[in-house]
């Protein structure tokens, strides 16, 4: 089993939409947790961390349920440029060890259209 | 400040062929690791590193090696390539530890290896 599981889309919606991804991890020992961007052939890139109560940045929310180890990401009035594909990526800490590592979803591949 | 680079950005090697993949970053990030990333995959940890002159396996590690001789730079090398190592090589580096939060990690802008 994967640690980290996403739907890979395609999601397809307008411009205007609201949309929202989800994720889920399998290690309750999971200490972190972020969204990462990827455009076409490019890097991942920072989007936002997820914190247990929540939190927002501009048009895009993340929320976090330990108990369900549920992620989500909501993008409202999407805008063409959110155009990309998202990483759910999870921190888990090895045992024994300081040292987390990022486990990375598969990503979700998000088209907005005009 | 130029982030994190790879050279090279493309390679074509044959079966058996070797090559070294670098990277380098200029952050003064003590952890730097090696992914690669294939179709319907995410991203796969080969080898990481948190300081110079240290490195550990990642999930994937079989058929690479790493060195981390100066701490601005992490190379990942193929002592004989095979078609399975065809993909998107990524470069990363972190600051901090992930207990402290801050384990963001910056990418470099990958390398493509196709192996035939």
């Amino acid at each position: 089993r994967k640690e980290v599981e996403q739907d890979p889309g395609p999601f397809n919606v307008p411009e205007g939409a609201t949309v929202a991804f989800n994720c889920t991890y399998s290690n309750s020992a999971s200490q972190s947790f972020f969204w990462y961007r990827q455009d076409c052939r490019k890097e991942p890139k920072l989007l936002m961390s997820v914190y247990s109560s929540g939190n927002e940045d501009g048009r895009f929310t993340a929320q976090l349920n330990r108990a369900s180890q549920y992620i989500s990401l909501l993008i409202r009035d999407s805008k063409l440029s959110d155009s990309a594909t998202y990483l759910c990526v999870v921190n888990i800490l090895d045992r024994g060890s300081t040292l987390g590592r990022l486990y990375f979803g598969r990503g979700t591949q998000l088209t907005v259209w005009p | 400040n130029a982030g994190v680079t790879q050279t090279p950005k493309f390679r074509v090697l044959k079966t058996g062929q070797s090559m070294t993949l670098l990277c380098a970053q200029d952050m003064n990030h003590e952890y730097m690791y090696w992914y690669r990333q294939d179709p319907g995959m995410g991203l796969r940890l080969i080898h990481y590193s948190v300081g110079e002159g240290t490195t550990a396996k990642g999930e994937v590690p079989d058929g690479y090696n790493v060195s981390r001789l100066k701490k601005q730079n992490f190379l990942l090398g193929l002592e004989s390539a095979a078609p399975s190592q065809t993909s998107v090589y990524f470069c990363a580096s972190s600051r901090g530890i992930a207990t402290s939060g801050h384990n963001e990690q910056f990418f470099g802008p990958g390398t493509r290896l196709t192996v035939l």
